[in-house]
């Protein structure tokens, strides 16, 4: 079973409007951290955002939030004023906090966005 | 340089080559990572290194051979690879690999042919 499911291939969204992606997750392990990276087509992945299981208030950077719904296991990040340079892949990751040794991210498949002028 | 740096950026092989990917973060970090991002699938995690010593490694093929000689570099050694191993490697550093928030940095890739 895949442990974080990202259900939007694509995405097309107009220069200046807010965007929301999708992220849910599966784990039973109590801590954990989510993480959202960005992919332009040059390669790189750049981390955005994270948030930890036990964060009380959802997370925010610059123009990036996370809605977190924890009893959900919704980690969706919003893009708020979308601008061109957004255009990229988005990957939401999870790292979970016990049991040793898996302390590599686990990936969704990602969304691909596309800001429009 | 600053963050993580790959070399070479692109590279064709044969089957039967023996060729090595680099990877050198200039970040102090502790842990190292190589990844495999292949077309429509998610980033599989491949190797896991803590101060150069592996931690994991995730049921990859002998054919994969990594290397870690100081915490700031780290190798990834292939040879008689596949065609279905052609894929993005891309390599990531962290500051302490047990740490739950510590972000992976990731570096540009090498964008592996298998020919």
């Amino acid at each position: 079973a895949q442990k974080i499911t990202q259900t939007q291939p694509g995405m097309f969204v107009q220069e200046k409007e807010a965007v929301t992606l999708d992220c849910t997750y599966d784990t039973s392990d109590p801590s954990y951290g989510l993480f959202w990276y960005k992919q332009p087509s040059s390669g790189e992945m750049i981390f955005l955002i994270y948030q930890g299981s036990y964060d009380q208030q959802n997370a925010t950077e610059g123009r990036y939030s996370l809605n977190f719904q924890k009893a959900r296991k919704s980690a969706n990040l919003v893009i708020s004023a979308s601008q061109l340079g957004d255009s990229a892949m988005y990957f939401c990751a999870m790292r979970e906090g016990s049991g040793g040794g898996a302390d590599g991210l686990t990936f969704g498949k990602g969304t691909h966005l596309i800001i429009q002028p | 340089e600053t963050g993580v740096t790959q070399t070479p950026r692109h590279l064709v092989m044969g089957m039967t080559n023996k060729k090595s990917l680099k990877c050198e973060q200039h970040l102090g970090h502790n842990a190292m990572y190589w990844y495999k991002q292949s077309a429509k699938k998610p980033l599989e995690l491949m190797f896991v290194y803590s101060l150069e010593e592996r931690v994991e490694n995730n049921s990859v093929p002998s054919r994969f051979s990594p290397e870690c000689p100081n915490s700031s570099h780290l190798f990834l050694h292939l040879h008689t690879l596949q065609p279905e191993d052609s894929a993005l490697y891309l390599c990531a550093s962290s500051q302490e690999r047990s740490m739950l928030s510590y972000e992976q940095y990731f570096g540009p890739g090498t964008r592996l042919t298998v020919t």
